[in-house]
């Protein structure tokens, strides 16, 4: 298997404008999660599925926020619009056997608003 | 405020020598995760902790889950420059996904 795999790897973007984040998990992994990384807050927690169901989405920012998983081998993570504070890396990891077991990172997708 | 501090934040040291990072908390976990996570990737799986004072070794790295299942330690014997980068630890509570701390900055200088 592939992994988990994100695109783009990175992504520089003006404030104001739209920006798709996309993933495929793991196949046969039920559970995605969205995740963003900064020096200041580490890892935090956006959305999280399970076969494909918004779970809790509590953790999404605000409303420039949405994520979608259209069917069990695609993610995507939008913005928009977009602004400069929204700059980190989104992580996307899969996992086989539920919330408490381990995940599958993807590498992330580097986002710069400018 | 953090619900899983970790210490320290930065550590430099030279090949060879030992060190111990830290992940604190006040809360139980039912288990602990520690991974590892280098420049341009994301976190990688190390070991997985669940019972209170269980020890797993990892060829020189030996993970420890506190009694009280609130803490974890890591302990690298003899690092080596591939050790270098970011050690996250990841704490599960009932039916809720992990929550990350912060993690240590590894570099092993050789």
């Amino acid at each position: 298997d592939a992994g988990v795999i994100q695109s783009p790897r990175h992504e520089v973007t003006e404030m104001g404008q739209e920006v798709t984040l996309r993933c495929k998990p793991i196949s046969g992994h039920d559970y995605l999660f969205w995740y963003r990384q900064t020096m200041m807050r580490g890892l935090e927690l956006l959305i999280y599925f399970n076969n494909n169901v918004p779970i809790d989405d509590s953790g999404m920012p605000e409303d420039r926020f949405s994520a979608k998983m259209p069917n069990a081998s695609f993610s995507t993570l939008k913005i928009q619009p977009s602004e400069p504070r929204d700059s980190a890396v989104y992580f996307c990891a899969s996992s086989l056997r539920g919330v408490n077991y381990g995940y599958t990172f993807g590498s992330g997708t580097r986002l710069t608003v400018v | 405020t953090q619900l899983l501090e970790q210490s320290p934040q930065f550590l430099s040291i030279q090949e060879g020598e030992n060190l111990t990072v830290y992940c604190n908390s006040s809360s139980v976990f039912s288990s602990l995760q520690w991974y590892r996570q280098e420049p341009g990737e994301g976190p990688v799986l190390l070991v997985t902790v669940v019972t209170g004072g269980e020890v797993k070794k990892l060829k020189r790295l030996t993970f420890q889950f506190g009694d009280a299942r609130k803490d974890s330690s890591l302990h690298i014997t003899a690092a080596q420059p591939g050790d270098t980068g970011l050690y996250l630890c990841a704490g599960a509570r009932g039916n809720t996904p992990l929550v990350f701390g912060k993690g240590t900055r590894l570099s092993v200088i050789a």
